[in-house]
């Protein structure tokens, strides 16, 4: 199993500012994945955070809104730029290993005034 | 990636069984069939997972078509703890990115 833990657990942040959130793994990792999930919807993958590359961004995101870095194989941060009420979600990190299960964080609660 | 489609809701009733369907004609031969929940205010929790045979757990039991075109997820006596939102995801370990994309699930809500 992997505990991760996320900070902060919950902000709120004024327009225009950035928040960053951390993600801490409790063993090595090699993919982390970030997520946002909006008011009552589903999850919706933002990139992939790969240690000693770039992240892989899916459609829709992009990293100057979603800057994202991978220092070693058990830490990532993302960078949520230049706040919106539309930013309003929470964004969680996730890791997994390859075939097996994934683990996410219990979420970092984004409130943009 | 492959979709999966899920009920939008059930309900149950408390200490008895509840199977979840989920269906993925599209599912290829690498693709794992995983279940995720996600209790209110949590993030999301590993059920099970499974690529060809039944799959049993604490957790659950993961029954799967011979087709591989559909899957039921069964609790065996529900609680009320076990109210959640039921992801049913295919994960292709044969693909570089090993990453989870989550449909709208099934809402499940148990009654006493």
């Amino acid at each position: 199993s992997a505990v991760i833990s996320q900070k902060p657990s919950r902000d709120i942040c004024q327009r225009g500012t950035s928040l960053t959130i951390q993600c801490q793994v409790d063993s090595q990792v090699t993919m982390m994945f970030w997520y946002r999930q909006q008011p009552g919807q589903s999850l919706t993958l933002i990139a992939t955070a790969n240690q000693g590359s770039e992240a892989t961004y899916e459609s829709g995101f992009v990293i100057d809104k979603f800057p994202i870095s991978r220092p070693n194989l058990t830490f990532s941060t993302l960078t949520v730029s230049n706040l919106s009420p539309e930013d309003s979600s929470i964004y969680l990190c996730s890791v997994a290993r390859v075939g097996g299960e994934a683990f996410f964080g219990q979420g970092t609660r984004l409130t943009v005034v | 990636d492959a979709k999966t489609t899920q009920p939008n809701s059930m309900e149950s009733n408390e200490e008895e069984p509840v199977h979840l369907p989920c269906n993925h004609s599209t599912i290829s031969g690498t693709d794992y069939i995983h279940w995720y929940r996600q209790l209110p205010s949590q993030g999301p929790e590993y059920v099970i997972h499974g690529l060809t045979s039944n799959v049993n757990n604490r957790m659950a039991s993961l029954a799967i078509a011979e087709d591989r075109k559909s899957s039921t997820l069964i609790l065996h006596r529900a609680t009320l703890r076990d109210a959640a939102v039921y992801y049913c995801i295919l994960r292709d370990v044969a693909g570089a990115t090993n990453k989870l994309i989550f449909g709208t699930g099934t809402l499940l809500a148990v009654q006493p």
